[in-house]
């Protein structure tokens, strides 16, 4: 079973709207990453947002952590088509050497 | 900016031939990781290495060996490839334990045929 999981296969927006990828993790972490992968390329890490912090932003990127409902949100604004791309959200093991990943959101951003 | 390579970008393997996939980085980071990606599967862990000369199993290392000769390269070796290994395969660097962003290379498609 995975650690993390993201709670949408895919997903489809227009240019300018708003999106959020949702993410649930089983154990408690430390911290929870957030990587996007566009195609032909490795996943890069969007925002990592600690087990004590609520919310970090990067941009049009808001993430959210609660750590009471194991949970965690990634919001675009203003989508653009190339914010096309697998969203992935990433914790720690209990086994701290090892980043589990979730299988992915895909997301569409139409024109 | 962290820079992890890795070669061939794409391979074509026979069944129960062996494949070697390397990866290089100049990061200067301590831990390296491989992940095989499947469509519905995201990204599994196969094996990890946080020092020369040692390696870890990940969640699926069945079928697959690594080796870390260096801090700077890292390999991942099919003994005997089979078609369920055809697949996109990243690795990915990491500087410390307390630093937990990992760093991806481009990744190698391999196909086994």
């Amino acid at each position: 079973s995975q650690l993390a999981e993201e709670n949408s296969w895919a997903l489809s927006v227009h240019e300018g709207e708003s999106v959020t990828v949702n993410c649930s993790y089983k154990t408690s972490i430390t911290a929870l990453q957030w990587y996007r992968q566009k195609s032909g390329k490795g996943p890069a890490q969007l925002i990592l947002i600690r087990s004590n912090e609520r919310e970090k932003r990067n941009g049009r990127l808001r993430a959210t952590l609660d750590t009471s409902s194991q949970s965690s949100s990634l919001s675009i604004t203003a989508t653009r088509c190339e914010d096309t791309a697998v969203y992935f959200c990433a914790t720690g093991d209990t086994n701290a050497y090892k980043v589990i990943f979730g299988k992915g959101t895909h997301l569409h951003v139409l024109p | 900016e962290a820079a992890v390579t890795q070669s061939p970008r794409s391979k074509v393997a026979v069944t129960g031939g062996k494949v070697t996939l390397s990866c290089h980085q100049t990061n200067n980071h301590d831990y390296m990781y491989w992940y095989r990606q499947d469509t519905g599967h995201g990204l599994r862990l196969i094996h990890y290495s946080y020092v020369a000369d040692s390696t870890e199993k990940g969640d699926i290392p069945d079928g697959y060996k690594a080796s870390r000769p260096s801090q700077e390269n890292f390999s991942l070796i099919l003994e005997l490839a089979s078609l369920s290994q055809t697949a996109v395969y990243f690795c990915a660097s990491r500087y410390t334990i307390s630093a937990e962003t990992l760093y991806f290379g481009s990744g190698t498609r391999l196909t086994v045929l």
